[in-house]
């Protein structure tokens, strides 16, 4: 099994439309999550931190289920400036040192006008 | 004004030759990586170094080499270059692993293409 799993796509989604990805990790004593964006032929960029509560910014929505092991990423009222790979991320160890983020392959969004 | 710059943006090169790619991060980090992306935009730690000593090295051919000169920077030299080693290679830079916001600051890519 992966340590991070997501399904690779393609979501081609309406504007304006709710859109939804889940992400699986394997590593049950991973501490910290996240979701990164990566524009075509572009890096990286964090979109936003996984908190345990679930967390929101703006149209955005995250959500951790420690106990199925997945994270997940609602998007409501989708923009054209939405498309893009969503990439899951995890650190497996969460501790002081040896730190290491594990990407998930993404999943890639087309927003359709 | 670039947080975590890479050069050169493409390199094409044969097998067989030697290349250096080099990053720098005017952002204060303490923390550098080398992540891979290959065809399949998988992306992949290769190295992470913390204030220039290397603290992981995720099991990479030896043929590849980092150095880090001083906390800013932090160069990836490859060694007798294979068709294989054709992806995208990112430079990245964080605070202490240790912190609790561990938001990473990637460069822009080095496209290497090896003939």
């Amino acid at each position: 099994r992966k340590e991070v799993e997501q399904d690779p796509g393609p979501f081609n989604v309406p504007e304006g439309a709710t859109v939804a990805f889940n992400c699986t990790y394997s590593n049950s004593a991973s501490q910290s999550f996240f979701w990164y964006r990566q524009d075509c032929r572009k890096e990286p960029k964090l979109l936003m931190s996984v908190y345990s509560s679930g967390n929101e910014d703006g149209r955005f929505t995250a959500q951790l289920n420690r106990a199925s092991q997945y994270i997940s990423l609602l998007i409501r009222d989708s923009k054209l400036s939405d498309s893009a790979t969503y990439l899951c991320v995890v650190n497996p160890r969460g501790s002081f040192g040896n730190e290491k983020l594990t990407f998930g392959t993404g999943t890639r969004l087309t927003i359709i006008p | 004004d670039t947080a975590v710059s890479q050069t050169p943006k493409y390199l094409v090169t044969q097998m067989g030759n030697d290349k250096s790619i080099k990053c720098e991060q005017n952002l204060g980090h303490d923390t550098m990586y080398w992540y891979k992306q290959d065809s399949k935009k998988f992306l992949k730690i290769m190295f992470s170094y913390n204030n220039k000593e290397l603290i992981i090295n995720e099991t990479v051919p030896n043929r590849f080499s980092p150095k880090s000169p001083d906390k800013a920077h932090l160069n990836l030299h490859i060694n007798s270059l294979e068709l294989g080693d054709s992806a995208v290679y990112f430079c990245a830079s964080s605070q202490d692993p240790g912190a609790a916001s561990y938001e990473q600051y990637f460069g822009p890519g080095t496209r290497l293409t090896v003939t």
